[in-house]
């Protein structure tokens, strides 16, 4: 299975503080996307990184994508207690996206 | 522009009962999924149509789970009979093309099956 796999399951950091999550994936991909989903609501689209790019920013989201370790890993800088969240790893086969099991992000005032 | 709308937001229903989720994709949207989301885990695709056609059904219970999207467009969703572990949420996402775009969720409708 492509399934992207997020770790850690869960992470509580200080607010100002930085969280980093990190997507495994086992298959060949196109491109692999981070959604977040506050509590109670859908999912929102973060970010995009296609399989030949290598980094991606957005704000204060940093996305890193290593294909020889079917890895990708989501850096958010500064936290803030609206990043209060699950964030989720979709990986993009090409025939179909498919979620992870998420991480679910607390920040700490 | 106009979110993915869902409807209902919450419904409860009691086992081997049946019940229709209601989805209206973003204006222009190719693409449209059914994810299922049981509480603390990540969404599950159950079908995903490309205009009124379907793309992929693998995960879909065929026995008891059924969609249609007609015309393209709208789309609903229906269990008969549900089972107490149907108890989840029905999330419906709407996209441009099916690989490389940016998904688009609805707020998602909230099944208690007691």
């Amino acid at each position: 299975s492509q399934q992207g796999e997020e770790d850690p399951q869960a992470l509580s950091i200080q607010e100002g503080e930085n969280a980093t999550m990190n997507c495994s994936y086992k298959t060949s991909i196109n491109n692999l996307q981070w959604y977040r989903q506050n509590s109670g609501r859908g999912l929102v689209h973060l970010i995009l990184i296609r399989s030949n790019e290598r980094e991606k920013h957005s704000g204060r989201l940093r996305v890193t994508l290593d294909t020889s370790k079917k890895s990708s890993s989501l850096l958010i800088t500064a936290s803030r207690a609206a990043d209060t969240a699950s964030y989720f790893c979709a990986t993009d086969g090409g025939d179909k996206i498919i979620f992870g099991k998420g991480t679910r992000l607390h920040i700490l005032p | 522009e106009a979110g993915v709308a869902q409807s209902p937001r919450y419904k409860i229903i009691e086992k081997r009962q049946s019940v229709a989720f209601w989805c209206n994709p973003i204006s222009g949207h190719a693409t449209l999924y059914w994810y299922q989301q049981i509480l603390g885990q990540g969404p599950k695709l159950l079908i995903q149509f490309q205009n009124n056609g379907v793309v992929d059904d693998s995960q879909l219970p065929k026995d008891r789970f059924s969609a249609e999207r007609l015309k393209g467009v709208d789309s609903t969703l229906k269990i008969q009979p549900a089972k107490l572990e149907d108890s989840a949420v029905y999330l419906c996402a709407s996209s441009l093309g099916a690989s490389g775009n940016t998904i688009y969720f609805g707020e998602g409708s909230w099944l208690t099956v007691v």
